[in-house]
């Protein structure tokens, strides 16, 4: 079965770094795009960043980039969303999910984790 | 990028259809063939319906149909049932290694 598998609720405060992890297995994980979406609490969904894992390029949306950084160990088939000073504005839902096609990186997400709710609060 | 405007609600009765819109620009929805729609129910993950406007991946039922007309892109459920009432968010590619998601609708089952 095609899954991915993120790291567990965070509870964090304002300044505290953060990194959380999204595990795939039942694929080839190099051969898949991966983007993260961000879902602040009654909000919409937002596209952040994709990478590609086979050799770790990336692209971020304008409004994250500088805030967040994403990286991926293929070693281990795990991709990485972190931050470095979190904010309380920060506090939401993060998704990670896979691109549908193979080799692109321009199309549909199919297969999404079951989200990391990050909690950001003195 | 702004996002991709949606109505915020639609509703049906049960065996009812229903279209929500997801209104772009030429340099999203209009430029690319790569629109997608999402179903999120509270609690849960969003999951792929429909990709590339009108395609749809395996398992999810003819229900759901996607189509798009210049910048706007349409998803139609026809045949309601209660299990359809969820969030939906549209998707697209933006060009420039960026893409776009909708304001999202939410639909009722009366």
């Amino acid at each position: 079965e095609v899954q991915l598998v993120q790291s567990g609720a965070e509870v964090k405060e304002p300044g505290e770094s953060l990194r959380i992890s999204c595990t795939s297995s039942g694929y080839s994980f190099t051969n898949y795009w991966i983007t993260w979406v961000r879902q602040m609490p009654g909000e919409r969904l937002e596209w952040m960043a994709r990478i590609d894992p086979t050799d770790s390029y990336i692209n971020y949306n304008p409004s994250f980039r500088g805030h967040v950084t994403v990286s991926a160990d293929k070693s281990i088939s795990t991709a990485y969303l972190q931050w470095s000073s979190l904010k309380a504005s920060d506090t939401a839902i993060y998704y990670c999910a896979k691109h549908r096609l193979q080799g692109r990186g321009i199309d549909a997400f199919d297969i999404w984790g079951q989200g990391t709710m990050v909690t950001v609060s003195s | 990028q702004s996002a991709l405007t949606q109505p915020p609600s639609a509703s049906g009765s049960p065996g009812q259809s229903v279209t929500i819109s997801c209104t772009g620009t030429s340099s999203d929805i209009g430029r690319y063939e790569y629109v997608s729609w999402y179903q999120q129910h509270p609690g849960k993950a969003p999951k792929l319906i429909i990709y590339e406007v009108n395609e749809r991946p395996s398992g999810v039922p003819d229900r759901f149909s996607g189509s798009k007309s210049g910048n706007t892109a349409s998803l139609t459920v026809s045949g309601l049932q209660a299990e359809d009432e969820a969030d939906y968010y549209c998707n697209s590619y933006g060009g420039s290694n960026n893409f776009v998601f909708g304001t999202g609708t939410k639909i009722t089952v009366l």
